[in-house]
């Protein structure tokens, strides 16, 4: 079954620093979205990004953060300068058709595995 | 506002027991409606998907309902097994977005 793939799995980087987390979204997938979970709480959407541009973004999708999709299958989270209250589970996901089309499987958000990001 | 809220925010049962948890929506326009699984340190993954004209939907021994007039769903879980522990998120979509719930934290005791 196809899978979105998401690295690293858990990095650990001090305040201040750069960090970029990558994903490979299912290939036939057209909409991508970031989302981070901080422990213990809900799953919280950042980002979406269809058509390589950013269809929509929260609150929390600040300057620091930025997303790329490069080359066609990597699609990144850049978090500029990270803070203590980045550390969080970041889930990448993907989905072949647009949100209001009904229920079929192609509508259904895939996520990644996620990562573990760690501030110190 | 748009809103999903989950109850309860944990539950603890017995191996072999059945449990049933519960999602209430405020979302307009209603698309439909999933429930996740997300076990500990991983991503959601998908159970059930959920349409306005659909009221039950099972996949094993989990059954979904929905309705759609009181805006509430349910999952119901069959024969609990230890594998079930995990957290079950309700996510509802209108036109554009998804809207998550905070989550059922399932604990499963042997």
């Amino acid at each position: 079954e196809p899978e979105v793939t998401q690295t690293p799995s858990h990095q650990v980087t001090q305040m201040g620093q750069e960090v970029i987390l990558r994903c490979v979204p299912i290939s036939n997938h057209l909409y991508f979205y970031w989302y981070r979970q901080i422990l213990g709480q809900k799953v919280e959407f950042l980002v979406s990004f269809y058509n390589n541009e950013i269809s929509e973004k929260s609150e929390i999708f600040d300057d620091q953060f930025s997303v790329e999709r490069p080359d066609g299958s990597n699609f990144t989270l850049k978090i500029r300068s990270t803070k203590l209250e980045d550390s969080a589970m970041y889930f990448c996901a993907s989905r072949r058709t647009a949100v209001g089309q009904g229920a079929s499987g192609a509508n259904v958000l895939t996520f990644g595995a996620g990562s573990r990001l760690t501030v110190l | 506002k748009n809103q999903v809220e989950q109850s309860p925010q944990s539950l603890i049962i017995l191996e072999g027991k059945n449990c049933t948890l519960q999602c209430n929506y405020t979302v307009s326009p209603f698309s439909n409606l999933r429930w996740y699984k997300q076990d500990t340190g991983r991503g959601p993954v998908s159970l059930t998907i959920m349409t306005f004209s659909e009221n039950t939907k099972s996949n094993g021994r989990y059954t979904a309902t929905l309705d759609a007039d009181t805006k509430q769903s349910s999952l119901h879980i069959t024969a609990s097994q230890l594998s079930d522990s995990a957290s079950y998120i309700c996510v509802v979509s209108g036109t554009y977005k998804y809207i998550f719930g905070t989550g059922t934290r399932l604990k499963v005791l042997a």
